[in-house]
């Protein structure tokens, strides 16, 4: 079973600081990944996400960063704020096999005030 | 509404009792799918379908039976719930299999006593 490895599990931030989710992928022939965020009682949510092609994607203060050598990709969420305390998922696959998404065990983020 | 409905929000059930969550979508996406989120464990697929009358299975598709018969349903049975499948399940649906966004209902959590 190809996975995806997510770190860390957890992690408390506080207000101001900067969130840093890792993930590593298998398969070298996967080129979607996704990032998911879930607040409590709710599905998740695309978030952002990221093909090869390019090594870095920001989106206001979430960023994305793509290491396609080392098979790796962070989740860099900058002036994080407790509106940001959820569980983020990454996600990876073959994006015209996007049934078959395979995704991290996800992480709890606690914001501070 | 647009969007997607799980139906319903809580259940609690016996074991040995058939039980059918529902998930209704109102894009007209071709794929769904059906989670289970547990703690540990992430997300895991259970079925999905890549279009009406078209099933397949997940990772984990025992003691679970889907159907679509519209494009627009996608209701997961369990045939005789066990205690391990209590669980809180998600319905998601995509436009298409080439790495596009999937779209989260807001969850079941089913208890099975």
């Amino acid at each position: 079973q190809q996975q995806v490895k997510q770190s860390p599990q957890s992690l408390i931030v506080q207000k101001g600081g900067i969130s840093i989710i890792n993930c590593a992928y298998e398969n070298t022939a996967f080129d979607y990944f996704p990032w998911y965020q879930q607040f409590p009682g709710k599905g998740p949510a695309l978030l952002i996400a990221i093909r090869p092609d390019v090594s870095e994607k920001k989106e206001g203060r979430f960023t994305i960063s793509f290491n396609k050598s080392a098979k790796q990709f962070s989740l860099h969420i900058m002036d994080s704020q407790p509106g940001d305390s959820a569980t983020y998922f990454c996600a990876s696959n073959k994006a015209r096999n996007n049934r078959k998404l395979i995704w991290g065990l996800g992480t709890s983020l606690a914001v501070n005030p | 509404d647009a969007g997607i409905t799980q139906s319903p929000r809580y259940k609690i059930t016996e074991t040995g009792r058939q039980v059918t969550l529902m998930c209704h979508q109102t894009w007209s996406h071709s794929y769904m799918f059906w989670y289970r989120q547990d703690l540990g464990h992430g997300l895991r697929l259970i079925y999905y379908s890549a279009a009406a009358d078209i099933t397949d299975k997940g990772e984990v598709p025992d003691g679970y039976v889907v159907s679509r018969s519209k494009t627009e349903n996608f209701p997961l049975t369990l045939e005789s719930a066990t205690r391990s499948q209590t669980s809180v399940y998600f319905c998601a649906s995509s436009e298409t299999s080439a790495g596009t966004e999937a779209f989260f209902g807001q969850g079941t959590r089913l208890t099975v006593v």
